[in-house]
């Protein structure tokens, strides 16, 4: 199926194991991104990507890893795990990314998120 | 860096107008206005660019003052199916940030 997909949707974990959460799309877009969306936060930037190969900090990438091996995969690796990682990430794909990085702004397309919970 | 939405929430009669608002301390590329419905991904809107240019929804209009760094999402005749949490996501060239979210129930 066409879109972006995101997996697990839902993950329980403890305080200090590794956790990858994985990110797929299927239009080829170049740029990718991943989000954290917290109660009185709304969404917050953790990574981008222009292409496979780059990534980018964005507003709260620390205790976040992420690799882009492929164009259309995009994990996210949350290395040791903590309480305050506890939050809802959604992933989201375009054709176009910051000004700066590559050009006229576009659409992003999300995916349906993965709800995780770190004891 | 976060821009600042207002009002947080809004609670209107079907046929009625809002206007939600969005303000960004640095300097703005472009606008993007979002709607997440409770337990959903956000879904795209509009874009606004420098220079005047939109992209999007036919029955939502917003405009973006580029000298205030402000952008206004309009919405009018509202119907039942506009209830969400509406974002504005703002390009200040290298970085993506998101406001907070303006809270809109649309009742019969």
């Amino acid at each position: 199926d066409a879109g972006i997909t995101q997996s697990p949707r839902y993950k329980i974990t403890e305080t200090g194991r590794q956790v990858t959460l994985m990110c797929h799309q299927t239009w080829s877009h170049s740029y990718m991104f991943w989000y954290r969306q917290d109660l009185g936060h709304g969404l917050r930037l953790i990574y981008y990507s222009a292409a496979a190969d780059i990534t980018d900090k964005g507003e709260v990438p620390d205790g976040y890893v992420v690799s882009r091996s492929k164009t259309e995969n995009f994990p996210l690796t949350l290395e040791s795990a903590t309480r305050s990682q506890t939050s809802v990430y959604f992933c989201a794909s375009s054709e176009w990314g910051p000004q700066l990085a590559g050009g006229p702004p576009d659409t992003q397309y999300f995916g349906p998120g993965t709800r995780l919970t770190v004891l | 860096q976060q821009p600042v939405q207002s009002p947080q929430a809004v609670i209107l009669r079907e046929g009625e107008d809002a206007v939600i608002n969005c303000s960004s301390s640095k300097a703005l590329y472009s606008v993007h206005w979002y709607r997440q419905k409770h337990g959903e991904a956000p879904v795209f809107l509009m874009i606004l660019l420098k220079g005047g240019e939109q992209k999007g929804h036919d029955k939502i209009s917003a405009s973006f003052n580029e000298k205030k760094q402000q952008s206004s999402l309009y919405l009018t005749a509202s119907q039942l199916s506009y209830s969400g949490t509406y974002f504005c996501g703002t390009d200040t060239g290298n970085q993506f940030y998101f406001g907070t979210g303006t809270s809109l129930t649309v009742i019969p």
